[in-house]
């Protein structure tokens, strides 16, 4: 297993255009998280799954994001008619509870809006 | 709302002397408090934790201790090598959503 994996890695995309992400937990986890990382900030908090069910939305997840997960395996998350404040780091973690309560960060999708 | 707050935003240290981060966070419900390091260009990665129930722990040359009454933790480095440069988070979580709040980060600066 190699961890948790988001495709793709850098995304530059002009204003009001869609984007979508990827992520793909590590195997058998079945909590899914998002969250958004600004410069010289932490990450926060967008929303998270359990197995499929969307259990918590932030209130920072306008209309205009959407996430899912179809399976309880990988989840997307697509951005609708961007705007140049989408610009940031888009992080997935996955966690298996109750096993453990660790969340594994993969390596991140950098969206820059222009 | 819920905040963890984290203390300094910057830290320079001179290799092999030991760092310390701190923070606090407001949420008496939290029980759960990882650290991670994040590297540039890379997602954070987790070095440590510790649960409520326990007041410290360690892991060669990193610990973390908690003080719940007072709702502070802190990550103490000792030997500081050049390779722990890089930009700490602290968070804090509660049982249930396990969502994390994360501080806002402190870069590590280690001098050869």
């Amino acid at each position: 297993d190699t961890g948790v994996s988001q495709n793709p890695r850098h995304k530059i995309t002009k204003r009001g255009q869609n984007v979508t992400f990827r992520c793909d937990p590590i195997s058998e986890h079945n909590r899914l998280y998002w969250y958004r990382q600004t410069l010289g900030q932490g990450p926060e908090f967008l929303t998270y799954f359990q197995n499929e069910a969307q259990l918590e939305k932030s209130r920072l997840l306008s209309d205009r994001f959407s996430a899912e997960r179809p399976k309880g395996s990988f989840s997307t998350l697509e951005i609708q008619r961007t705007e140049q404040g989408d610009s940031a780091m888009y992080l997935c973690a996955s966690s298996h509870l109750p096993r453990n309560t660790e969340a594994f960060f993969g390596q991140g999708t950098r969206l820059t809006v222009v | 709302g819920e905040n963890v707050e984290q203390h300094p935003s910057t830290l320079s240290v001179q290799e092999g002397d030991s760092a310390v981060i701190k923070c606090t966070y407001s949420d008496s419900a939290s029980n759960y408090f990882p650290w991670y390091k994040q590297e540039l260009g890379k997602g954070p990665q987790l070095i440590i934790d510790i649960r409520s129930n326990v007041g410290e722990k360690k892991d060669q040359r990193i610990a973390v201790t908690l003080n719940k009454t007072a709702k502070h933790f802190s990550l103490h480095i000792t030997e500081t090598q050049p390779e722990d440069s890089a930009v700490y988070f602290c968070a804090a979580s509660t049982s249930g959503t396990y969502k994390y709040i994360f501080g806002t980060g402190t870069r590590l600066k280690v001098l050869a």
